[in-house]
């Protein structure tokens, strides 16, 4: 079947502008999860999606960032007024149950280059 | 704050040799402890789940965990160059799902 789409895979963007992300999950999976990779950095959290329950979004840096989901499926991150500090690896995941018993499955990720 | 420790490495192992990967975790009440493995430009991908005290065999990779003493740990048995990666170890630790993922074991398999 197939796996976390997300898209772009590249967005290159001028400072200022907003950008959106988009993060299809894997048909069934519950839950959905934002990550924020730097170059050469480990994972950072910012949002985590369950179900119809509010979501977790501690991970957030600023109110700069925002996401939904819409209909327990697709979800759209969005970043205002992008900074430079913004450029990362914006890796998407979802697992079956929000339990924490489930791996999470990655998509291939967005990387995002703010000029 | 509930951490999860790994060492950075890079860890160098001759190939056919065994990789021994360590995480350590914070956390006593977690319960899931998964590894991943990333290659430089890709997204982590699954390689092992663990939930019970013990070891647990798949291919070439056994995942060890040690709840009394809080460590999971990842072996690698006959190294091949293409195992070359960033091994990143997981662990959950409560009921909404929310992992802390460790900053990952650079591993180098050398010809």
């Amino acid at each position: 079947g197939a796996g976390v789409s997300q898209s772009p895979s590249n967005k290159v963007t001028e400072k200022g502008k907003d950008v959106e992300l988009r993060c299809d999950p894997i048909s069934g999976h519950t839950a959905l999860y934002w990550y924020r990779q730097s170059l050469g950095q480990g994972l950072e959290f910012l949002i985590y999606f369950q179900g119809n329950s509010a979501p977790d979004k501690s991970g957030l840096p600023s109110d700069r960032f925002s996401a939904e989901r819409t209909g327990g499926s697709v979800s759209t991150l969005t970043i205002q007024r992008t900074q430079q500090e913004d450029s990362a690896v914006y890796l998407c995941a979802s697992s079956l149950a929000g339990d924490g018993n489930q791996p999470q499955h990655f998509g291939d990720g967005t990387r995002l280059s703010i000029l | 704050q509930k951490e999860v420790e790994q060492n950075s490495g890079p860890l160098s192992v001759p190939e056919g040799a065994i990789a021994s990967l360590n995480c350590t975790y914070s956390d006593r009440g977690s319960q899931s402890f998964f590894w991943y493995r990333q290659y430089s430009g890709k997204s982590p991908e699954l390689i092992m789940s663990i939930y019970s005290n013990g070891d647990k065999e798949d291919g070439r990779f056994t995942a060890q965990l040690n709840k009394a003493s809080q460590y999971v740990s990842l072996l690698i048995r006959d190294s091949q160059p293409s195992d070359s990666a960033t091994y990143l170890c997981a662990v959950n630790s409560d009921s909404w799902g929310k992992f802390q993922f460790g900053a990952g074991t650079q591993v180098v398999v050398t010809p």
